[in-house]
């Protein structure tokens, strides 16, 4: 079965400073991969998504990622953290590009501090 | 983009008493939605998929006479948490896909709707 893990719980990054948050996922076919932002109380946006091709992907807000099959990761980064940037982060798996649902990670933190 | 939205955003409810919580898919139809559960620092768990006149299909674990979920038309989904109890408190959120050709449609999450059960 599918799984993702995020070893981070929590993350406290410097206003400026670069971000990078790790996701590794579980499945045995080419994946279909997402990192999702929440805000307190917030539902989910999406940051970005990798369905094939050029494994960095660009996504809102300054943010990409980069798929890395042969180490089942697909890594989140920003050069540079705002402090508008705190807030829980998902990445989350899916088996297929239509109809299916997400299988998510536990989240990371991200507490920015000035 | 699409926007999902989810009604009421903070309920309380006595034990014992039913909840019902609405996810509506406001500027495009969605045939399916699904419903999510999310405990305090965890992770979102997937309950059911919620399919457009047909029976939701639950999640293993997920008691479907406890959770029921009703998907009549293509911008409403509901979910009534029957008997409610203090430990389903928890953070209720819906997704819904927008449909087109195969393989493009995208997912849009509600705000989510907190029950609090005393």
């Amino acid at each position: 079965a599918q799984s993702v893990t995020q070893p981070d719980i929590h993350i406290t990054v410097s206003e400026g400073a670069s971000l990078e948050l790790r996701c590794n996922y579980s499945y045995g076919a080419t994946p279909y991969l997402f990192w999702y932002v929440q805000s307190p109380g917030q539902g989910l946006q999406l940051l970005l998504k990798y369905f094939s091709g050029d494994t960095l992907v660009q996504g809102i807000k300054g943010f990409e990622a980069e798929f890395k099959r042969s180490q089942s990761s697909f890594n989140l980064r920003k050069p540079s953290v705002h402090w508008s940037d705190a807030a829980e982060y998902f990445c989350a798996v899916a088996t297929n590009q239509a109809g299916t649902a997400l299988i998510f990670g536990k989240g990371t933190t991200l507490s920015v501090s000035s | 983009g699409a926007v999902v939205s989810q009604h009421p955003s903070w309920v309380i409810c006595k034990s014992g008493t039913s909840v019902k919580i609405e996810c509506r898919s406001l500027d495009f139809q969605a045939t399916t939605m699904f419903w999510y559960r999310q405990f305090p620092k965890q992770s979102l768990m997937l309950m059911a998929t919620s399919n457009e006149g047909s029976k939701a299909t639950y999640e293993q674990g997920v008691e479907k006479d406890k959770f029921l979920i009703n998907h009549a038309s293509l911008t409403l989904s509901t979910l009534t948490v029957t008997s409610a109890h203090p430990e389903d408190s928890s953070f209720y959120i819906c997704s819904a896909r927008t449909s087109g050709r195969a393989g493009t449609g995208e997912l849009f999450f509600g705000e989510g709707s907190r029950l609090t059960v005393l």
